[in-house]
């Protein structure tokens, strides 16, 4: 059956390190989202793609960077960790059609200490 | 800034009793859905409603929208000890694939 997977599914890295979250999908979806989830903001969308090749800016971008090199993996990278990054990071990815449903990986809690 | 703001924030019932929750959003959609998530786990899909669409019914779901008053309406019926879940509503807004989330409403159902 095709899924959604996040890697680590949990990680405590120290601050200042690069880290870097793993997510992978074999619906072959052209559209990949990253979201944070913290306690009394919901779902805050950090960057998205619709495609290989393109990577875009969400509402909380600035510490994160991602990249699509293929459709199936969208990487998200901490390039140095800070403590207010610590939050549970979902990937969900999306058919490119207007019924846009989203369909949502289990994901990773990271802690930065 | 988020778009939805779920209402209440938390809801406990009785099991077999009927759940309402509610979302408002501030701009002009194209849909708006809602989400369930179990605790610990990731979001799943529940239904869609177009912005052209007033009322839509899932098994035991049914969820309206009132785009003149920005808002919608998640009714869960003869709820189960297994409703118990966070739910979100979430939209999108025209020529987008992007969701803005709210806030959430934690539903608890009481066995």
């Amino acid at each position: 059956d095709a899924e959604i997977t996040q890697s680590p599914r949990h990680k405590i890295t120290e601050t200042g390190r690069q880290v870097t979250l793993a997510c992978h999908q074999t619906w072959n979806h052209n559209n990949m989202f990253w979201y944070r989830q913290d306690l009394g903001h919901g779902l805050r969308l950090i960057h998205y793609s619709y495609g290989v090749q393109d990577t875009n800016k969400g509402e909380v971008s600035d510490g994160y960077s991602v990249s699509r090199s293929n459709t199936e993996d969208l990487p998200l990278t901490l390039e140095s960790a800070a403590s207010s990054q610590t939050s549970v990071y979902f990937c969900a990815s999306s058919p490119g059609t207007r019924m846009n449903e989203q369909f949502f990986g289990p994901g990773t809690r990271l802690t930065v200490l | 800034s988020q778009q939805g703001e779920e209402d209440p924030q938390a809801l406990s019932i009785q099991e077999g009793e009927n759940a309402t929750m509610n979302c408002s959003y501030k701009t002009s959609i194209n849909n708006l859905q809602w989400y369930r998530q179990n605790s610990g786990r990731g979001l799943v899909h529940l239904i869609l409603i177009r912005s052209n669409e007033r009322e839509k019914h899932s098994g035991r779901l049914r969820v309206t929208l009132d785009t003149s008053k920005k808002s919608s309406s998640l009714l869960i019926t003869a709820s189960r000890a297994a409703d118990t879940a966070s739910y979100f509503c979430a939209t999108t807004g025209a020529g987008s694939y992007q969701l803005t989330f709210g806030k959430g409403t934690k539903l608890s159902v009481i066995p």
